[in-house]
């Protein structure tokens, strides 16, 4: 199976200042339709995960433009412009381009 | 609103077995692939099992095939795990998801969760 490694696993961040998490993959997401299956989830303590990115870069219905995602082939980054105390949580990368689709392990976000 | 709302976990033996279920509302239940995915206490997160929107293709997780069968009944927009012969590696929330389509893999919402304990 293609192995999603993420940095860091815990990010200490203050209030209103940036964070970015990295995740690599051990293939490239380049789908055979042009497309890269990168996805990013959010998980705030004691919820179910809910997807914030898709597709390496487009945000989810909702989901604040503090969050961004980038990246391309195998390394890939999501970015909170300004971190808020409701961002509190473990944010996974999930790739859906080989079978059967594999997550990071999780990078623990809290407040400094 | 699209909704998914499990139910049907709990404290079991090892070598036992339990049914896990999902009521999906909001949307148009059979028009979607569905899958079941894990998560370990304190672990992160692991797909279990998906089935086709008329239930012909079913796929599975080396881990439990043999052992899980998924499935799901259009009618009462609902979503089912049988899970037999459970393992104390099997401990986990068990969350019911949407996928956006069988393959690539991709998972737009998912449920609250259940919480499935395999212990003596």
């Amino acid at each position: 199976d293609v192995v999603m490694t993420q940095s860091p696993l815990s990010l200490p961040v203050t209030l209103g200042q940036p964070a970015s998490i990295s995740c690599r993959s051990s293939q490239s997401l380049v789908y055979s339709d042009g497309n890269t299956y990168l996805n990013w989830f959010q998980q705030r303590p004691g919820q179910s995960p809910r997807r914030l990115i898709y597709k390496v870069s487009n945000r989810d219905s909702g989901v604040p433009d503090r969050f961004s995602g980038s990246g391309s082939g195998t390394d890939f980054t999501l970015k909170i412009s300004r971190v808020e105390a409701e961002d509190v949580g473990v944010y996974y990368c999930m790739q859906g381009t080989h079978w059967p689709g594999t997550f990071g392990q999780g990078t623990k976000v809290e407040i400094k | 609103e699209v909704q998914l709302v499990e139910s049907g976990g709990g404290l079991v033996q090892p070598g036992g077995s339990l049914r896990l279920s999902c009521a999906a509302s909001g949307f148009t239940f059979s028009s979607y692939w569905m899958s079941w995915v894990r998560q370990a206490p304190g672990k992160g997160l692991e797909w279990v099992a998906n089935i086709k929107q008329d239930g012909s293709e079913k796929y599975y997780v080396d881990s439990v095939k043999g052992r899980f069968t998924i499935s799901r009944d259009n009618a009462k927009n609902s979503l089912y795990l049988q899970m037999n012969s459970l393992r104390a590696e099997d401990t986990a929330v068990y969350y019911c998801a949407r996928e956006v389509s069988g393959y690539p893999r991709d998972f737009d919402y998912w449920g609250q969760g259940t919480l499935v304990t395999v212990s003596s």
